[in-house]
Parts: C-alpha cells; sequence; structure tokens
C-alpha cells in the first residue's frame, strides 16, 4: 500500500518561500508510470493542482503558478519536494501530494494522497 | 486555464439518485476522455471515485458511475446513502501535460 506523507513548516512569512516534502513509502518513487504531484486547497476552497514531476526529472506546472514553482525529486531518499516563492496570504492553503496514475496517458487521475499540510502565510 | 464549472451543491434524500456535472471546454473535457471525480469529506484527503470518464477503482461501490457528452461529464450516484455527503470534485487533462480541476459541489444527504 502506498503512502505519502507531508512534512515541512506551516506557517511562512510574506515574500518567503514556501518548502514542503513528500515521502513516500510503499512503492518507489522510480515505478514507470506515476508522476508525483502537488495539489492545494484555499481555507474553505475547491482543489487546485500546482504540478508534477516524473522520476526522470520532468516536471509540468500550472501555467497561474509557473513562475513561482519549482518541484524536485530525491530518488534515493523516494521523496519529492516543492517550492513556492514570493508567498503572500493567498498562498495559504492546505498542500496535498499525490501520485498520479498515467499508464502511458491512457488513464490520468490521482490515486494515493497524503494527509495534506497546512501551510499559513503570515507575518 | 479556467477552472471546470461545477454546481455549487446538489441534495438528495435516501435511496434517491442524484448527478453531478463538470462542464469543461473543447480544449479539455471536450477532447478527452480522461475525467476522474473525488470524493472529499471535511478534513481528509480526496478520494478517487470515477477515472478515465466512467472507470470505477476497485473497493469503489457501484452506485457511482460517470459519463460524459461533449463538454460536460456527469457523476451519478444511485441509491443515495448518507456516507455519501461530501463535496465532489472533478478533474480533466486539459492538454499540454496540464490538469484542471473543477469548483467542486457540496452533496447533501436530506
Amino acid at each position: 500500500q502506498v503512502q505519502l506523507q507531508e512534512s515541512g513548516p506551516g506557517l511562512v512569512k510574506p515574500s518567503q518561500t514556501l518548502s514542503l516534502t513528500c515521502t513516500v513509502s510503499g512503492g518507489s518513487i522510480s515505478s514507470v508510470g506515476y508522476y508525483w504531484s502537488w495539489i492545494r486547497q484555499h481555507p474553505g476552497k475547491g482543489l487546485e493542482w500546482i504540478g508534477y514531476i516524473y522520476h526522470s526529472g520532468s516536471t509540468y506546472y500550472n501555467p497561474s503558478l509557473k513562475s513561482r514553482v519549482i518541484i524536485s525529486v530525491d530518488r534515493s531518499e523516494n521523496r519529492f519536494s516543492l517550492r513556492l516563492s514570493s508567498v503572500t496570504a493567498a498562498d495559504t492553503a492546505v498542500y496535498y501530494c499525490a501520485r498520479l496514475e498515467s499508464s502511458g496517458w491512457r488513464e490520468v487521475y490521482f490515486d494515493y494522497w497524503g494527509q495534506g499540510s497546512l501551510v499559513t502565510v503570515s507575518s | 486555464q479556467s477552472a471546470l464549472t461545477q454546481p455549487a451543491s446538489v441534495s438528495g434524500s435516501p435511496g434517491q439518485s442524484i448527478t453531478i456535472s463538470c462542464t469543461g471546454t473543447s480544449s479539455d473535457v471536450g477532447s478527452y476522455d480522461l475525467v476522474s471525480w473525488y470524493q472529499q469529506h471535511p478534513g481528509k484527503a480526496p478520494k478517487v471515485m470515477i477515472y478515465g470518464v466512467s472507470k470505477r477503482p476497485s473497493g469503489v461501490s457501484n452506485r457511482f458511475s460517470g459519463s460524459k457528452s461533449g463538454n460536460t461529464a456527469s457523476l451519478t450516484i444511485s441509491g443515495l446513502q448518507a456516507e455519501d455527503e461530501a463535496d465532489y470534485y472533478c478533474c480533466s487533462y486539459a492538454g499540454g501535460s496540464t490538469l484542471v480541476f473543477g469548483g467542486g459541489t457540496k452533496l447533501t444527504v436530506l
């Protein structure tokens, strides 16, 4: 059973960089056909796809966040990370990591999710 | 890239059927059979209920079904149960290796 666990600071100051890590257990981050993703949910609002990374390092980002987002992967530690720069209060949200099943892009869906990590942007 | 359009809320009585719509464009829902649906209970992570428009993951009740017509996908829940009360989100591949979610629908079981 694949499990994902987010970790990182729960409070970030405005203009600084938000950094979160997702540790994967029960499966390899290098498995073929899976992309490792970040999704966020503003308080009381809907889900927003941030981006995802393949174990090779290929990344794909939401165009609306692309200029501020970097997703990276550490295959040796079986984890991947999110960095979001120049944060404002509008970036306050629950951040989820999730595995995207792609099966060669014949199927595309998030099959495993972390529990979520609330990040508040405030001075 | 705009969010897919879902009704803010739907409701139904136990045993009834409800349908939640998810309207996109010819660039996302209309172009790809890659729509998935997620159920989210308060304080919990989302759970996939439908993928590939109409496929159910192992373990998901067959009371959940999905379909698509043109730029609109739909999730139908039959035989409503109290435990189905939750928020539901659709998600579609939008080309260019991007994804887009719907705004979410709150299902109330009366």
